[in-house]
């Protein structure tokens, strides 16, 4: 099946330091990756749509400067969390698909936490 | 205020109980998926029912998708400990962006043996 692998699965880092996640496809060609946040015991947030070569969609109330999306190939879209706050510390979630109608295949996540 | 609203937002049952997580919308979706999360991993998808009034069942679980689309359940027999975890049904609907997903609020189920 369908593998979407993010990396890394944890990372610490300190106030005010920038932090870059990637998510992979690995066995397929994904024109759009989705980023989410997951704050503990809740639901999944999406934060933006990622398309490949083109400018990403954020979702109402996400700093576009703040976390920016770079999706340059078919197979790697990253999240990088400029200027990291502790506020920021949550666990990301990545999923891609192949094409328009293509169902989701979801990353392992990304436990973040900004001391 | 969510789209897709689910219910109990929590439940801890006894090892061997039934139990029924309802996930519903006053929006019509094309299909709905069901997933189950375990800490520190990412969703895992258990289900996709499509078809109004479709029933799929997968060992002790049992999925409906209501006639009109809207609404949906999951209903686990004889729970086990394995079966804890975060629920998650997502509502997926095309627009000019393609097939995209609506998470509900999630189900975090406990249980005990």
């Amino acid at each position: 099946g369908a593998v979407v692998s993010q990396h890394p699965s944890w990372v610490i880092c300190k106030s005010g330091t920038s932090v870059k996640i990637e998510c992979r496809s690995l066995d397929f060609q994904a024109t759009t990756m989705f980023w989410y946040r997951q704050f503990p015991k809740q639901s999944l947030m999406l934060m933006a749509t990622s398309n490949e070569g083109s400018k990403a969609t954020y979702e109402q109330g996400v700093e576009k400067d703040k976390f920016l999306i770079n999706h340059a190939s078919l197979t790697l879209s990253t999240l990088t969390v400029t200027s990291a706050h502790p506020e920021d510390s949550s666990f990301y979630i990545c999923s891609a698909r192949q094409n328009l109608h293509s169902p989701l295949h979801f990353g392992n996540g990304t436990r973040l936490t900004v001391t | 205020t969510q789209l897709l609203e689910q219910s109990p937002q929590f439940l801890s049952i006894q090892e061997g109980e039934n139990l029924t997580v309802y996930c519903n919308s006053s929006s019509v979706f094309s299909s709905l998926q069901w997933y189950r999360q375990e800490p520190g991993e990412g969703p895992v998808l258990l289900v996709t029912v499509v078809t109004g009034g479709e029933v799929k069942k997968l060992k002790r679980l049992t999925f409906q998708f209501g006639d009109a689309r809207k609404d949906s359940s999951l209903h686990i027999t004889a729970a086990q400990p394995g079966d804890t975890g975060l629920y998650l049904c997502a509502g997926s609907r095309y627009n000019n962006a393609g097939n995209m997903l609506t998470f509900g609020g999630g189900t975090r189920l406990m249980v005990k043996p």
